[in-house]
């Protein structure tokens, strides 16, 4: 499976912009570019995913760079509920996520 | 809408105790359904998913088994839990095409004693 290479961690604050970088240089052409957000104790949920194009629905955005390469899910306006780890994952033709680490969202009132 | 249900919440069960977790999905038919397992402080990990009923493929040996005997029902089980099988169980399912979002439980959380 391809992977994809997150920041351990990020800090932003309430009401501000955040854009969370993902790096995936393998992505093979029918990967689509997942992203999931897990809060402490609770399964993971589901944000957004996209396969070339851009993306928005009604919880963030996703920008997918031309190369495919690399890509960055951008919530507009963070909030205290938003705080979370975020997974960028890449899925196949096989029907599996493989989650990495993620990144740990923190979001200062 | 589409709803998936986990049972139960928590359980603590003695080391070579029996185990079966149950989860069902509602509103929907013929989904791919998937069993994960997330130890304490790790990534998800997938054990066991799922394309049809009498349909799974294992991930990770282990003691573990999974069974769909319905179309929306996903079970696992072991017949005799060890320390090691301790962690957050969640369910999932996606819809078809195979690039569908998972959705997953609320997770059952397993401690062995």
């Amino acid at each position: 499976d391809a992977k994809t290479t997150q920041p351990n961690s990020m800090e932003s604050n309430e009401e501000e912009p955040v854009h969370l970088p993902c790096n995936h240089s393998t992505i093979s052409g029918t990967d689509y570019i997942h992203w999931y957000r897990q809060l402490p104790s609770q399964g993971p949920e589901y944000v957004i995913h996209g396969l070339t194009s851009n993306v928005n629905n009604r919880m963030a955005s996703l920008a997918i760079a031309e190369d495919r390469k690399s890509s960055t899910l951008i919530l507009h306006r963070a909030t205290l509920r938003d705080a979370a780890v975020y997974y960028c994952i890449l899925s196949g033709s096989n029907y599996k996520l493989t989650f990495g680490k993620g990144t740990l969202l923190t979001v200062n009132p | 809408s589409q709803t998936i249900h986990q049972w139960p919440a928590t359980l603590v069960q003695p080391v070579g105790s029996p185990l079966s977790l149950e989860c069902t999905v509602e509103g929907t038919s013929n989904p791919n359904l998937y069993w994960y397992r997330q130890a304490a402080g790790r990534g998800l990990q997938l054990l066991f998913y799922s394309v049809g009923i009498g349909q799974i493929s294992s991930e990770v040996p282990q003691n573990l088994s999974a069974s769909r005997p319905q179309d929306r029902q996903f079970i696992l089980s072991s017949k005799k839990l060890l320390l090691s099988d301790s962690g957050f169980y969640l369910c999932a399912w996606s819809p078809r095409p195979v690039s569908g979002p998972q959705h997953f439980g609320d997770g059952t959380r397993l401690s062995i004693l």
